[in-house]
């Protein structure tokens, strides 16, 4: 199937563990992200990188960090996790400007 | 700056019609997209406008007027399927760019 496809869908760990997101897209699209959702559904932007470069950063503390690996991954590794990273981590993937986002199913992280 | 304003919550009975109102910040402003979420679920894609005027797709249509910073989503014809949350966001000019409002929470009644 096409699609965008994250793993793990569930991810429950304790404070200061680091842990690893992965995300992939066959749609053939350039762009992919990673946005935040918190309990109050609000969908935050992340990250976007354009055919593995980034493209935007939106002043995510640098325990997180990226990585694309080629223009169909984008992985996302968290360090020391804390409590207010419990949310759910959605990946994306477009395939060019203005062009309809299409969201991976999304990671629900637990931090305890 | 980019920020959207959008109700928190809407309820409507079924088969009603429902207007989703947004209103945005117009720094860089490109277009405006409508995306619905189930709970548990992923955002799906509904709708995009960048010109004004309104565009339709079978019981769901999307309105923008760029003078006015404010565009909205319409829904016809409501049914229980439809109970969701639902999401304007804006595509700013500054690339790959693209916010969402903070959702509109559609209950519908029998």
């Amino acid at each position: 199937d096409t699609a965008v496809s994250q793993t793990p869908k569930y991810l429950v760990t304790q404070m200061g563990n680091d842990k690893s997101i992965k995300c992939e897209q066959n749609l053939g699209h350039d762009t992919m992200y990673w946005y935040k959702q918190d309990s109050k559904k609000f969908l935050k932007i992340m990250f976007s990188y354009n055919n593995k470069e980034l493209i935007i950063n939106e002043t995510v503390p640098n325990r997180f960090s990226p990585k694309s690996p080629d223009k169909a991954h984008l992985n996302l590794h968290i360090n020391s996790l804390e409590l207010g990273d419990s949310a759910v981590y959605f990946c994306a993937s477009s395939d060019r400007d203005n062009s309809p986002l299409h969201f991976g199913n999304g990671t629900r992280l637990t931090v305890t | 700056g980019q920020s959207l304003e959008q109700p928190s919550e809407v309820t409507a009975v079924e088969g009603a019609i429902v207007q989703i109102n947004c209103t945005y910040q117009t720094s860089g402003f490109y277009g405006l997209s409508w995306y619905q979420q189930h709970d548990g679920g992923a955002p799906t894609f509904l709708s995009y406008n960048a010109l004004d005027g309104l565009e339709e797709t079978g019981r769901f249509s999307s309105f923008l007027s760029r003078s006015d910073s404010y565009g909205y989503l319409l829904l016809q014809e409501l049914q229980m399927k439809d109970s969701a949350s639902y999401f304007c966001a804006v595509t700013y000019s500054s690339a790959s760019k693209i916010i969402f409002g903070s959702g509109t929470r559609l209950s519908i009644r029998p």
